[in-house]
This record gives C-alpha cells, structure tokens and sequence, in this order.
C-alpha cells in the first residue's frame, strides 16, 4: 500500500523570504511523485513531478522539489515566496512497480504574509 | 498544460433527484479519467476511475448504482449522483489524463460544489 504525509497543516512565510512544503511517502515499488495546488473552489493544478532522473524537480510558478531517496520525502520549495503563493498544497504519490491510482497526502495550507 | 473543464461549477438541488457532472478535456484526449470527493479541510478521496468505453472501477464503500460514472468517449467523462440526500453535498473533481501510463500526471477540472437541500 502507498501512503503520502504532509506534517504540516499551516506553513506560514513572509513574503520575499524561501518557503518549503514538507512530504514524505511510502511505497512497495518505484515512487512516481507529483505536487498540486488548489485555490479556493478551484480544482487542483499541476505543478511538477518527480519520476526519474534528476532529484531536483523544476516546475511552474518558480517552484521546484527535491527527491530524496533515503529519506523518502519530496519536498516542495520556491526561493522567494509571493503573497499570490497562498493556497493549498497536495503531495501525490503512484507506484510505478505496482501500478496504484494516484494518493494524495491531506494538504498543506501555506500563507504568505505581505 | 492541458485543459480539463467540469461543469457546472455549483449546483443546488432537491433531495431525491438526480444531478449530473460533466467532465471534458479540451485539448487532448482523455484515456482514463478519475472522480474524486472533496470534504471540507481534507484532501481528495477517490471515487472511481474511468478507462475509455470500459465500465467504470470504484473505490471500496463507493456505490456504484448511486455515483453513476460514464466515460464514452476520449473528451467526456459524466458523474451522475442518483437519488441525492443532503449528505451526498461535497466538492466532486474530476481529473484526466492522457495515456495509461503511470508517470503521467492528471489534469483536474475545477470541480463542482453541490448541495442538496
């Protein structure tokens, strides 16, 4: 079975100032792993994933990941946040071996503050 | 990236009747598609997942006869709620993608918060 954690209900940053989103996962086979954002009554968008390669990640809006192995976690980071940044953040997680649906982790709320 | 749209983006509607959800992608053809259920301050629970002109696949403790899904063509995905009781209100999304494969990642419509009265 597959899991996603996201330790932190709230994250809160001044804006300007690097912000990171914290996930961890647990999978049986290959992890294939993905961030989304969510704003108010809105669907999710895609922001970036991670499925082989690389285990720095860029995607949109400025933001990027780290995948890192050992530590089973795929943390989300921006350098410099914006106001426009506060929304809620889905770490997802597939099997790559074992061929499971999408798993979401229970979201993040990040608040940048002006 | 990809367009998904759902509609309609909110509806209301009276215990007992039927409500139906449409999910379509624009701009590329949607093999499998997924419907998901939303409560407040949680993250998304997945209800069923769609292949093309295939029969739907639920979730455990999804009914099937009471979240009626039909995928019939690569663009067009419906989520019928049969029947709706107050407790059915919740944010559906839908989301596609594009081929099979595992490393694909889905695009989602913006989802549809009904209420049932």
């Amino acid at each position: 079975a597959q899991s996603v954690a996201q330790p932190e209900d709230q994250v809160n940053v001044a804006e300007g100032n690097p912000l990171t989103v914290k996930c961890t996962y647990s999978v049986s086979g290959n992890p294939y792993l993905f961030w989304y954002v969510q704003y108010p009554n809105r669907g999710l968008q895609f922001l970036l994933k991670y499925i082989t390669g690389d285990n720095l990640v860029k995607g949109s809006y400025g933001f990027e990941a780290e995948f890192n192995k050992s530590q089973t976690s795929f943390h989300l980071k921006k350098p410099s946040a914006l106001v426009s940044d506060s929304a809620l953040y889905f770490c997802a997680v597939r099997d790559g071996d074992y061929g499971q649906n999408f798993v979401f982790g229970p979201g993040t709320r990040l608040s940048v503050l002006p | 990236g990809a367009v998904v749209s759902q509609h309609p983006s909110r509806v209301i509607c009276k215990s007992g009747t039927s409500v139906k959800i449409e999910c379509r992608s624009l701009d590329f053809q949607a093999t499998t598609m997924f419907w998901y259920r939303q409560f407040p301050k949680q993250s998304l629970m997945l209800m069923a997942t769609s292949n093309e002109g295939s029969k739907a696949t639920y979730e455990q403790g999804v009914e099937k006869d009471k979240f009626l899904i039909n995928h019939a063509s690569l663009t067009l995905s419906t989520l019928t709620v049969t029947s709706a009781h107050p407790e059915d209100s919740s944010f559906y999304i839908c989301s596609a993608s594009s081929t099979g494969k595992l490393n694909t990642e889905a695009f989602f419509g913006q989802g549809t918060r009904l209420t049932v009265v």
